[in-house]
């Protein structure tokens, strides 16, 4: 099983919509989680930090389920500029295990 | 203002020559991160420094090489050695390498070996 697994994708969906991804981990010891959001061709950017209370900025809403061991980005209102790849990050031992998902492609069509 | 730069931003080599790519962060920060990312792949760790002049393997430093002699500068050499050199290679750095800190990103370097 893969460390950290995520759908690859392409999610097509139409502006307006509300959209979710979710990325599965196998270490049970990780400690931080995070979404980044990649543009084609370009470095990763961090969308948002994923706490276990869940949190939410604007449209976007991270939860962590630590007993299924999986994260999940909600979307809402997709905005065509919300295309992107949606990268899952954790964390399971400070700057010596960070390991990255494959990204979740999403197309926002008008 | 403050970031990173990689350069260049697209690099061509030749089989068998080794090639050095630049990254350079003015946040002060004490860790610094090199990817690489291939397509269908995730980014993976190459090398990472949490401190200057101490630098340790991710997890596919083979055919790679690191310098940390300045805090604020962290170029990788790829050598002849690395076997599938061509690929998009990212720059990163957190404040100071814990779980909890932000990575940031360099724009990239594409290298392409003919």
């Amino acid at each position: 099983r893969k460390e950290v697994e995520q759908d690859p994708g392409p999610f097509n969906v139409p502006e307006g919509a509300t959209v979710a991804f979710n990325c599965t981990y196998s270490n049970s010891a990780s400690q931080s989680f995070f979404w980044y959001r990649q543009d084609c061709r370009k470095e990763p950017k961090l969308l948002m930090s994923v706490y276990s209370s869940g949190n939410e900025d604007g449209r976007f809403t991270a939860q962590l389920n630590r007993a299924s061991q999986y994260i999940s980005l909600l979307i809402r209102d997709s905005k065509l500029s919300d295309s992107a790849t949606y990268l899952c990050v954790v964390v399971s031992g400070g700057y010596q295990k960070v390991t990255f998902g494959i990204g979740t492609k999403l197309q926002v069509i008008p | 203002d403050g970031g990173i730069t990689q350069s260049p931003k697209y690099l061509f080599r030749k089989e068998g020559q080794n090639v050095t790519l630049s990254c350079e962060q003015n946040l002060n920060h004490d860790a610094m991160y090199w990817y690489r990312q291939d397509p269908g792949q995730g980014l993976r760790l190459i090398y990472y420094s949490q401190i200057v002049n101490d630098f340790q393997k991710g997890d596919i430093a083979e055919g790679y090489s690191v310098s940390r002699e300045k805090k604020e500068s962290f170029p990788l050499t790829v050598t002849s050695a690395q076997k599938n050199p061509t690929a998009f290679y990212l720059c990163a750095s957190s404040s100071r390498g814990a779980a909890t800190d932000t990575q940031y990103f360099g724009p990239g370097t594409r290298l392409t070996v003919l």
